[in-house]
């Protein structure tokens, strides 16, 4: 089947901290990858996408690698800022009839200052 | 930029009653989609549309639920005859075509409670 496993949070670091979530999927056929980010009392925001194997996303200083050998996509930035604190959802999107998201449990990241 | 719609932000109903909570999907966008999540669990796919058409569903999906577009810009979900387990955060998506690359913009959800 298809699934994606994230890191257990929560997930504390302080400013200017390196940070890295882990992502891991399962797929039938070949997904597209996404993150996305849920600032407190919002929706879901695309923060970044690889829809091949090597692709890097990026978007914000945020980055993730498409690994198909590892069958991984791991979010990571530099220096993470008090506004990053978020939950962040890993997604991978597959074609079953239509297109749909299955997305990891979320881990919710706290930073301070 | 433009954006996804929800409405209402929270909604709380009776056990049995029968709920709709809408949507305005991204005006250009052509496929619309449903995902909830119960709380403290995943986010969950339950329905795409296209083309006035359901494209897919979910076993979640069963015949307590349907979706509608009743006019150009709004998109509704119905649960008819709601259970104390359909508590959760509904979120309504927009994608402007319907490949695996495409992502989908979210709205920001409506919470569902069910007493």
């Amino acid at each position: 089947g298809n699934s994606v496993t994230q890191m257990e949070g929560p997930v504390t670091l302080s400013e200017e901290a390196f940070l890295t979530i882990n992502c891991t999927y399962t797929a039938t056929g070949y997904p597209s990858l996404f993150w996305y980010v849920q600032y407190p009392g919002e929706g879901l925001q695309l923060l970044l996408k690889a829809t091949k194997a090597d692709d890097k996303g990026s978007n914000k200083g945020f980055e993730a690698t498409y690994r198909k050998e590892t069958t991984s996509f791991h979010l990571e930035k530099g220096s993470v800022q008090v506004s990053d604190s978020a939950v962040y959802f890993c997604a991978l999107s597959i074609i079953q009839g239509a297109q749909k998201l299955v997305f990891g449990q979320g881990t919710r990241l706290t930073i301070n200052p | 930029e433009p954006e996804v719609t929800q409405t209402p932000s929270h909604q709380v109903t009776q056990m049995g009653q029968e709920v709709i909570l809408r949507c305005v999907p991204i005006s250009n966008h052509l496929y619309f989609y449903w995902y909830r999540q119960i709380l403290g669990q995943k986010v969950e796919f339950l329905v795409s549309f296209y083309n006035n058409e359901i494209s897919e569903k979910s076993e979640i999906f069963d015949d307590q639920f349907s979706v509608e577009r009743p006019d150009g810009s709004n998109f509704t979900l119905k649960i008819r005859s709601t259970k104390l387990e359909d508590s959760a955060m509904y979120f309504c998506a927009s994608s402007e075509e319907g490949d695996r690359n495409q992502p989908q913009h979210f709205g920001d959800g409506t919470r569902l409670s069910i007493l």
